[in-house]
């Protein structure tokens, strides 16, 4: 298994609140990118890194920002969460060497915004 | 318009029969990679099956197979001799374009997936 762990794995926070989750990847691959996952939308793309300090908007980025100082680590943070944050966040992580280049994800954080 | 579109919310099957999970996919690129994505109950993300806009053959990995019919534009995956184990969502994904340029190249898109219910 791809050594991707996400913490915290659950989180219940209140609205207006700064909420940080961080991804942290042992396979030094180059690419990595934050997704939520809601009933009835599959997984959507929030914004996305190609190395470090360099990232970029992914399908639904309003409202979130990430930062990557260590090609191990990305953070997704929201700044003031709202209700409608609340969903599974799951990162991946991917490498260019390889035919595929499939994406390896992550457990998941599941987070509650009241 | 969706890039990736499954039409089965839910699919019902016997045990040890075959399956097709259907996909069909929008992009002007000619090059891209289709995917194939099992997510179980405990949540987690588990990577099944690869096809590239380039391959002459259908994708296969042990009981799972992508039925390929590019100028239709789907991708169908085909579960044979199902298991109840394979109970699941099932997401098809797309990646657009090749190359290394920034990145975008490896952005993956979802469908919003269809769950499997493998009956004894």
């Amino acid at each position: 298994d791809a050594g991707i762990t996400q913490s915290p794995r659950h989180k219940v926070t209140e609205t207006g609140t700064p909420v940080t989750l961080r991804c942290h990847q042992t396979e030094n691959h180059r690419y990595m990118y934050w997704y939520r996952q809601d009933p009835g939308h599959g997984l959507r793309l929030i914004h996305y890194s190609y190395g470090v300090k360099d990232t970029d908007k992914g399908e639904v980025s309003d409202g979130y920002s990430v930062s990557r100082s260590k090609t191990e680590d990305f953070l997704l943070t929201l700044e003031s969460a709202t209700s409608s944050q609340t969903s599974v966040y799951f990162c991946a992580i991917s490498e260019i060497a390889g035919r595929s280049n499939e994406q390896f994800f992550g457990p998941g954080t599941r987070l509650t915004v009241l | 318009a969706q890039k990736i579109t499954q039409t089965q919310p839910g699919m019902f099957v016997q045990e040890k029969e075959a399956v097709t999970l259907d996909c069909t996919y929008d992009t002007s690129d000619q090059s891209y990679g289709l995917f194939w994505y099992k997510q179980p109950s405990s949540g987690e993300m588990i990577f099944l099956i690869y096809q590239g806009s380039y391959d002459e053959q259908n994708a296969t990995e042990g009981r799972y197979s992508l039925n390929f019919q590019k100028a239709r534009k789907s991708a169908n995956l085909v579960i044979s001799a199902s298991q109840l184990g394979d109970s699941a969502m099932y997401f098809c994904a797309m990646r657009e374009g090749e190359g290394e340029s920034g990145g975008s190249n490896y952005k993956l898109t979802f469908g919003k997936g269809t769950l499997l219910t493998v009956n004894p």
